[in-house]
Protein backbone atom coordinates (compact mmCIF):
# COMPACT_ATOMS: atom_id res chain seq x y z
CA UNK A 1 0.00 0.00 0.00
CA UNK A 2 1.90 3.25 -1.36
CA UNK A 3 1.54 5.66 1.61
CA UNK A 4 3.28 8.45 -0.37
CA UNK A 5 1.89 9.10 -3.94
CA UNK A 6 2.87 11.14 -6.51
CA UNK A 7 0.24 10.20 -9.32
CA UNK A 8 2.20 11.71 -12.13
CA UNK A 9 4.69 9.27 -13.20
CA UNK A 10 6.61 12.58 -16.12
CA UNK A 11 5.58 16.52 -16.36
CA UNK A 12 6.56 19.04 -19.37
CA UNK A 13 7.46 22.36 -18.55
CA UNK A 14 8.43 24.93 -20.91
CA UNK A 15 11.80 27.41 -19.72
CA UNK A 16 10.86 29.52 -17.59
CA UNK A 17 7.83 28.37 -16.46
CA UNK A 18 7.02 26.97 -13.32
CA UNK A 19 6.99 23.82 -12.56
CA UNK A 20 4.49 22.40 -10.25
CA UNK A 21 5.24 18.81 -8.64
CA UNK A 22 2.32 17.09 -6.59
CA UNK A 23 2.82 14.68 -3.72
CA UNK A 24 -0.54 13.23 -1.80
CA UNK A 25 -0.03 10.99 1.46
CA UNK A 26 -2.77 8.69 3.37
CA UNK A 27 -0.91 8.70 6.92
CA UNK A 28 -1.66 11.72 9.81
CA UNK A 29 0.81 10.96 11.90
CA UNK A 30 3.59 12.00 8.93
CA UNK A 31 5.58 14.79 10.66
CA UNK A 32 7.98 15.49 8.27
CA UNK A 33 8.28 15.95 4.53
CA UNK A 34 10.89 16.28 2.17
CA UNK A 35 11.96 16.25 -1.81
CA UNK A 36 14.65 15.02 -3.59
CA UNK A 37 16.14 15.42 -6.70
CA UNK A 38 18.07 12.38 -8.86
CA UNK A 39 19.60 12.48 -12.22
CA UNK A 40 20.72 9.47 -14.14
CA UNK A 41 23.42 6.99 -12.44
CA UNK A 42 23.70 9.43 -9.98
CA UNK A 43 22.14 9.24 -5.92
CA UNK A 44 19.38 11.66 -4.86
CA UNK A 45 20.15 14.68 -3.93
CA UNK A 46 18.31 16.42 -0.65
CA UNK A 47 16.08 19.66 -2.34
CA UNK A 48 14.06 21.06 0.70
CA UNK A 49 11.90 19.82 3.38
CA UNK A 50 9.04 20.85 5.08
CA UNK A 51 7.61 19.97 8.81
CA UNK A 52 3.49 19.56 9.31
CA UNK A 53 4.15 22.41 11.55
CA UNK A 54 4.40 24.95 8.45
CA UNK A 55 2.83 25.70 5.19
CA UNK A 56 5.25 26.43 3.49
CA UNK A 57 9.01 26.66 3.04
CA UNK A 58 11.10 28.66 0.42
CA UNK A 59 14.66 28.04 -1.02
CA UNK A 60 15.75 30.26 -3.76
CA UNK A 61 13.45 28.51 -6.64
CA UNK A 62 12.01 26.19 -4.83
CA UNK A 63 8.94 26.56 -2.87
CA UNK A 64 7.28 23.87 -1.01
CA UNK A 65 3.13 23.86 -0.34
CA UNK A 66 1.84 21.90 2.70
CA UNK A 67 -1.73 20.73 2.64
CA UNK A 68 -2.49 19.04 5.77
CA UNK A 69 -6.42 18.78 5.66
CA UNK A 70 -5.98 17.30 1.77
CA UNK A 71 -2.51 15.04 2.91
CA UNK A 72 -1.12 17.09 0.30
CA UNK A 73 1.98 18.89 -0.62
CA UNK A 74 3.70 20.16 -3.98
CA UNK A 75 6.63 21.40 -5.13
CA UNK A 76 7.02 24.40 -7.11
CA UNK A 77 9.89 25.65 -9.05
CA UNK A 78 10.12 29.30 -10.44
CA UNK A 79 11.84 29.64 -13.26
CA UNK A 80 12.27 26.37 -14.67
CA UNK A 81 15.65 25.58 -16.01
CA UNK A 82 16.90 23.02 -18.31
CA UNK A 83 18.87 22.10 -15.51
CA UNK A 84 16.09 20.82 -13.38
CA UNK A 85 15.49 18.03 -15.44
CA UNK A 86 15.24 15.08 -13.66
CA UNK A 87 13.15 12.80 -11.29
CA UNK A 88 11.92 13.99 -8.17
CA UNK A 89 11.17 12.31 -5.11
CA UNK A 90 8.91 12.89 -2.30
CA UNK A 91 9.32 11.45 1.10
CA UNK A 92 8.06 11.62 4.22
CA UNK A 93 8.60 10.63 7.72
CA UNK A 94 5.98 8.92 10.80
CA UNK A 95 6.76 10.12 13.59
CA UNK A 96 4.45 7.59 15.20
CA UNK A 97 6.06 4.71 13.70
CA UNK A 98 9.91 4.09 12.62
CA UNK A 99 11.10 7.83 12.40
CA UNK A 100 14.80 6.39 11.17
CA UNK A 101 12.87 5.65 7.98
CA UNK A 102 11.58 7.54 5.02
CA UNK A 103 8.23 6.72 3.15
CA UNK A 104 9.01 7.23 -0.67
CA UNK A 105 6.82 8.35 -3.56
CA UNK A 106 7.67 6.54 -6.97
CA UNK A 107 9.18 9.94 -8.43
CA UNK A 108 8.33 12.06 -11.24
CA UNK A 109 10.10 12.49 -14.48
CA UNK A 110 10.42 16.42 -15.29
CA UNK A 111 11.40 17.68 -18.43
CA UNK A 112 12.15 21.52 -18.64
CA UNK A 113 12.71 22.50 -22.39
CA UNK A 114 14.29 24.49 -23.55
CA UNK B 1 31.88 18.48 5.91
CA UNK B 2 30.65 14.64 5.60
CA UNK B 3 31.14 13.07 2.67
CA UNK B 4 29.84 9.59 1.33
CA UNK B 5 31.49 6.98 -0.59
CA UNK B 6 30.60 3.62 -2.57
CA UNK B 7 32.51 1.14 -4.52
CA UNK B 8 32.49 -0.10 -6.86
CA UNK B 9 30.34 2.26 -9.53
CA UNK B 10 29.77 -0.42 -12.15
CA UNK B 11 30.02 -4.06 -11.75
CA UNK B 12 28.73 -6.86 -13.68
CA UNK B 13 28.48 -10.54 -12.19
CA UNK B 14 27.17 -13.39 -13.47
CA UNK B 15 24.77 -15.19 -12.09
CA UNK B 16 25.17 -17.28 -9.16
CA UNK B 17 28.59 -15.52 -8.35
CA UNK B 18 28.84 -13.27 -4.25
CA UNK B 19 28.64 -10.13 -4.00
CA UNK B 20 30.02 -7.13 -2.09
CA UNK B 21 29.26 -3.23 -2.42
CA UNK B 22 30.87 -0.62 -0.02
CA UNK B 23 29.80 2.09 1.64
CA UNK B 24 31.73 4.34 4.06
CA UNK B 25 30.75 7.82 5.19
CA UNK B 26 33.50 10.98 6.36
CA UNK B 27 32.99 13.42 9.00
CA UNK B 28 30.28 12.29 10.91
CA UNK B 29 29.77 9.81 13.88
CA UNK B 30 26.90 7.37 14.52
CA UNK B 31 25.06 7.47 11.73
CA UNK B 32 22.08 5.97 10.87
CA UNK B 33 22.92 4.06 7.43
CA UNK B 34 21.16 2.43 4.50
CA UNK B 35 21.04 0.53 1.63
CA UNK B 36 18.25 0.99 -1.20
CA UNK B 37 17.81 -0.31 -4.66
CA UNK B 38 16.12 1.29 -7.58
CA UNK B 39 15.24 -0.95 -10.17
CA UNK B 40 14.61 0.12 -13.66
CA UNK B 41 11.87 3.06 -14.31
CA UNK B 42 11.08 2.49 -10.40
CA UNK B 43 11.27 3.97 -7.09
CA UNK B 44 13.78 3.90 -4.36
CA UNK B 45 13.21 0.37 -2.71
CA UNK B 46 14.68 0.40 0.97
CA UNK B 47 16.67 -2.76 1.47
CA UNK B 48 18.28 -2.14 4.79
CA UNK B 49 19.08 0.33 7.73
CA UNK B 50 21.40 0.17 10.51
CA UNK B 51 21.59 2.42 13.75
CA UNK B 52 25.07 1.23 14.98
CA UNK B 53 27.18 -1.22 14.67
CA UNK B 54 26.31 -4.64 14.16
CA UNK B 55 22.63 -3.51 13.77
CA UNK B 56 20.88 -4.59 10.81
CA UNK B 57 17.08 -3.89 9.74
CA UNK B 58 15.81 -6.18 6.66
CA UNK B 59 13.07 -4.38 5.04
CA UNK B 60 12.58 -7.04 2.41
CA UNK B 61 13.55 -10.68 2.50
CA UNK B 62 15.42 -11.55 -0.38
CA UNK B 63 19.07 -12.88 -1.46
CA UNK B 64 20.84 -10.23 0.02
CA UNK B 65 22.52 -9.00 3.98
CA UNK B 66 23.99 -6.71 4.83
CA UNK B 67 26.62 -5.86 7.80
CA UNK B 68 28.15 -3.14 10.05
CA UNK B 69 31.45 -3.82 11.07
CA UNK B 70 32.66 -0.23 11.65
CA UNK B 71 31.17 2.94 12.71
CA UNK B 72 30.78 4.55 9.34
CA UNK B 73 31.06 1.38 7.04
CA UNK B 74 28.49 -0.47 5.52
CA UNK B 75 28.23 -3.36 3.71
CA UNK B 76 26.26 -4.78 1.06
CA UNK B 77 26.35 -9.09 0.53
CA UNK B 78 25.10 -11.74 -1.67
CA UNK B 79 26.34 -15.36 -1.78
CA UNK B 80 24.68 -15.87 -5.33
CA UNK B 81 23.17 -13.44 -7.25
CA UNK B 82 19.91 -14.04 -8.83
CA UNK B 83 19.16 -11.95 -12.56
CA UNK B 84 16.06 -9.88 -10.52
CA UNK B 85 19.51 -8.48 -7.98
CA UNK B 86 20.57 -6.04 -11.10
CA UNK B 87 19.92 -2.39 -10.72
CA UNK B 88 20.95 0.82 -9.09
CA UNK B 89 22.71 0.39 -5.40
CA UNK B 90 22.38 2.96 -3.28
CA UNK B 91 24.05 3.73 0.58
CA UNK B 92 22.77 6.64 2.25
CA UNK B 93 23.36 8.12 6.10
CA UNK B 94 21.63 10.49 8.66
CA UNK B 95 21.60 11.53 11.88
CA UNK B 96 18.17 12.63 13.91
CA UNK B 97 16.29 10.69 11.78
CA UNK B 98 15.54 13.38 9.12
CA UNK B 99 17.16 14.18 5.49
CA UNK B 100 19.58 11.42 4.31
CA UNK B 101 21.86 11.90 2.14
CA UNK B 102 22.84 9.67 -0.76
CA UNK B 103 26.31 8.22 -2.33
CA UNK B 104 27.05 8.25 -6.00
CA UNK B 105 25.29 4.76 -6.15
CA UNK B 106 26.42 1.24 -7.83
CA UNK B 107 25.24 -0.47 -11.19
CA UNK B 108 25.12 -3.94 -10.80
CA UNK B 109 24.35 -5.68 -14.05
CA UNK B 110 23.90 -9.77 -13.55
CA UNK B 111 24.11 -11.78 -16.16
Amino acid sequence: DQQVKQNSPSLSVQEGRISILNCDYTNSMFDYFLWYKKYPAEGPTFLISISSIKDKNEDGRFTVFLNKSAKHLSLHIVPSQPGDSAVYFCAARDYAGNNRKLIWGLGTSLAVNP
Amino acid sequence: SQTIHQWPATLVQPVGSPLSLECTVEGTSNPNLYWYRQAAGRGLQLLFYSVGIGQISSEVPQNLSASRPQDRQFILSSKKLLLSDSGFYLCAWSVVGYEQYFGPGTRLTVT
